[in-house]
């Protein structure tokens, strides 16, 4: 089983709804990061959180740390925010190593 | 130039051939990592290092070697390339192990 998993694997839909990826992962953490891949691109930090939620601009993470869980949201989704979405955890144990998801693919259609 | 640069962006290589790609940053980050990344496996961590003069190994490091002389560059060596290492090599790096990563562009590697 893999320490972190996504979902979906793949999400298409339209300008301007409301996106959720899903992120669950079965290790005690320290941090979970959110990572934005665009086609043929480079690999960008979105967010690292331990607890809460953060915002910037039109995105969105949460966590639970009890529930070992979180949720990227985008809200107005365009076009330009078709990516792959990449969720990982820093293991609380162990020697700081980052696990990785493997990754959300959005389609955002015009 | 505020970031990571990997050299080269792309390289086609005879298997059996020895081959070095290169990364700098020039962020004075501590930490430094190098992963492929394959379509349905995601990112794996071939070998990275927590400091200067220190590294380790990570999920994948057969076939591959790592120097970090400095703080500045981390250069990943495949000895003798075969075809199952063509792949996309990403370089990272962060201020201290497990803190926000800064990714460099990649480099698309095709051992035929």
């Amino acid at each position: 089983k893999n320490e972190v998993e996504q979902s979906p694997q793949n999400l298409t839909a339209q300008e301007g709804e409301f996106i959720t990826i899903n992120c669950s992962y079965s290790v005690g953490i320290s941090a979970l990061h959110w990572l934005q891949q665009h086609p043929g691109g480079g690999i960008v930090s979105l967010f690292m959180l331990s607890s809460g939620k953060k915002k910037h601009g039109r995105l969105i993470a949460t966590i639970n740390i009890q529930e070992k869980h979180s949720s990227l949201h985008i809200t107005a989704s365009h076009p330009r925010d078709s990516a792959v979405y990449i969720c990982a955890v820093r293991p609380e144990q162990g020697d700081d190593k980052i696990i990785f998801g493997k990754g959300t693919r959005l389609h955002i259609l015009p | 130039i505020a970031g990571i640069t990997q050299a080269p962006t792309s390289q086609i290589l005879a298997a059996g051939r020895r081959m070095t790609l290169r990364c700098t940053q020039d962020m004075r980050h501590n930490a430094m990592y190098w992963y492929r990344q394959d379509l349905g496996l995601g990112l794996r961590l071939i070998h990275y290092s927590n400091t200067a003069g220190t590294t380790g190994k990570g999920e994948v490091p057969d076939g591959y070697s790592v120097s970090r002389a400095n703080t500045d560059d981390f250069p990943l060596t495949l000895a003798s390339a075969v075809p199952s290492q063509t792949s996309v090599y990403f370089c990272a790096s962060s201020a201290a192990p497990g803190r926000i990563y800064t990714f460099g562009s990649g480099t698309r590697l095709t051992v035929v």
